[in-house]
């Protein structure tokens, strides 16, 4: 199974709800990835995960929170959020050794 | 810091030509990874090719093929018998070893005409 899985699809949300995004691999992967992207650009890296603790923090807004329950889950609390927080936000995993990461399909957050 | 370039944002090809993808980096590290992902519109991201930098053999899978000159820091990226599903961004990727920080190129958006 070589797959990341990611719910919801799709999330619209006001400025003012409490919303969480939920990540999942069994690919046995003990790094996990938050990144956010924007139309027509790169990712850009939020967090990373190793070994279920947060090892980089990219000076993220704290209206956005990870937590990694366990090594196969990864999942990002939004509370507060802006309308240019708006964007596809995607998940990935990969081995403790540096190589490929495996992404997932994505949410697509909208917020009104 | 490094830092990825991909200095041609669109390119479009012919189905069943050959078309080359340029990346470029700056590092002064001697052991890295270099990556290309494609991510196809609407679609997910997916590894196309992997290269260490300590091989000096060129990578392959399939009908895509990479160019690594380590010296002039130089990724490109060949795709083969282009296809109708090959449409889709690009992106160059760099990572150091012992990091988990990847560095993206800024993309070419490739288009295959029928």
């Amino acid at each position: 199974d070589t797959e990341v899985t990611q719910t919801p699809k799709h999330l619209v949300m006001g400025m003012t709800n409490k919303k969480s995004l939920k990540c999942e691999q069994h690919m046995g992967h003990r790094a996990m990835y938050w990144y956010k992207q924007k139309a027509k650009k790169p990712p850009e890296l939020m967090f990373v995960y190793s070994y279920e603790k947060l090892s980089i923090n990219e000076s993220v807004p704290s209206r956005f929170s990870p937590e990694c329950p366990n090594s196969s889950l990864l999942n990002l609390h939004l509370h507060a959020l802006q309308p240019e927080d708006s964007a596809l936000y995607l998940c990935a995993s990969s081995q403790a050794q540096p190589y490929e990461q495996y992404f997932g399909p994505g949410t697509r957050l909208t917020v009104t | 810091a490094q830092t990825v370039t991909q200095s041609q944002p669109e390119m479009s090809v012919q189905e069943a030509e050959t078309v080359t993808l340029s990346c470029t980096y700056d590092t002064s590290e001697s052991d890295y990874y270099l990556f290309w992902y494609k991510q196809p519109p609407s679609r997910q991201m997916i590894l196309v090719i992997r290269q260490e930098a300590y091989k000096q053999q060129n990578a392959t899978e399939n009908r895509f093929s990479v160019n690594f000159q380590k010296a002039a820091k130089s990724f490109s990226l060949k795709i083969s018998d282009s296809q109708l599903g090959d449409a889709a961004m690009y992106f160059c990727a760099y990572r150091s070893p012992g990091t988990y920080k990847y560095i993206f190129g800024t993309g070419t958006r490739l288009k295959v005409l029928a």
